[in-house]
């Protein structure tokens, strides 16, 4: 069964390092998202992304925040300088379309845990 | 702001007793979405729910959502330890844009 993955599954970095966390969405799926769950708390959506470029973003995903299809297949989560709260399990999830329709299925990524020192 | 709202926040109960979960909201969703999800790993859809005052079963899951679609609850009939887990509602004013509860710890006993 076609799956979301993402490396690395832990990530550790220093306080004002860059990370870009990667995401192979599933192959004929058009919406990206991006979402993070700090230890403890709920799940919170970051961005969305259709058609190369970003449908929708929150109000935590600020100018430290990108993220980019580079080619076919990778969906990548850039931070360009990490801070001590950024530390967070980041999942990835992709659906096929969007629509009214409910059988349509976000799937999520086991996600990568972001450990900024 | 706490768009969604579960309750409880835990729950612990004997195998084969019922239970029912809530999700509300003073926003109204165009979906909203019951997930399950796993220590360490990614929340795994359960239903999907568009049509106020729909109701979807799922074996011994039944989710209904409200008729002016701003709340959701899951019941789960006769609860057996392989449903202990962390249970999430998440609603979408579009499909771009999900908003998460802060989920319902369940445990199950033997």
């Amino acid at each position: 069964e076609p799956e979301v993955t993402q490396t690395p599954s832990h990530q550790v970095t220093q306080m004002g390092q860059e990370v870009i966390l990667r995401c192979v969405p599933i192959s004929n799926h058009l919406y990206f998202y991006w979402y993070r769950q700090i230890l403890g708390q709920k799940v919170e959506f970051l961005v969305s992304f259709y058609n190369n470029e970003i449908s929708e973003k929150s109000e935590i995903f600020d100018d430290q925040f990108s993220v980019e299809r580079p080619d076919g297949s990778n969906f990548t989560l850039k931070i360009r300088s990490t801070k001590l709260e950024d530390s967070a399990m980041y999942f990835c999830a992709s659906r096929r379309e969007a629509g009214s329709g409910s059988t349509d299925t976000q799937y999520f990524g086991p996600g990568t845990r972001l450990t900024v020192l | 702001t706490q768009l969604l709202e579960q309750s409880p926040q835990f729950l612990s109960i004997q195998e084969g007793e019922n239970l029912t979960v809530y999700c509300n909201s003073s926003s109204v969703f165009s979906s909203l979405q019951w997930y399950r999800q796993e220590p360490g790993e990614g929340p795994v859809l359960l239903v999907t729910v568009v049509t106020g005052g729909e109701v979807k079963k799922l074996k011994r899951l039944t989710f209904q959502f409200g008729d002016a679609r701003k709340d959701s609850s899951l019941h789960i009939t006769a609860a057996q330890p392989g449903d202990t887990g962390l249970y999430l509602c998440a609603g979408a004013r579009n499909f771009n844009k999900f908003y998460f509860g802060s989920g319902t710890k369940l445990n199950v006993k033997p």
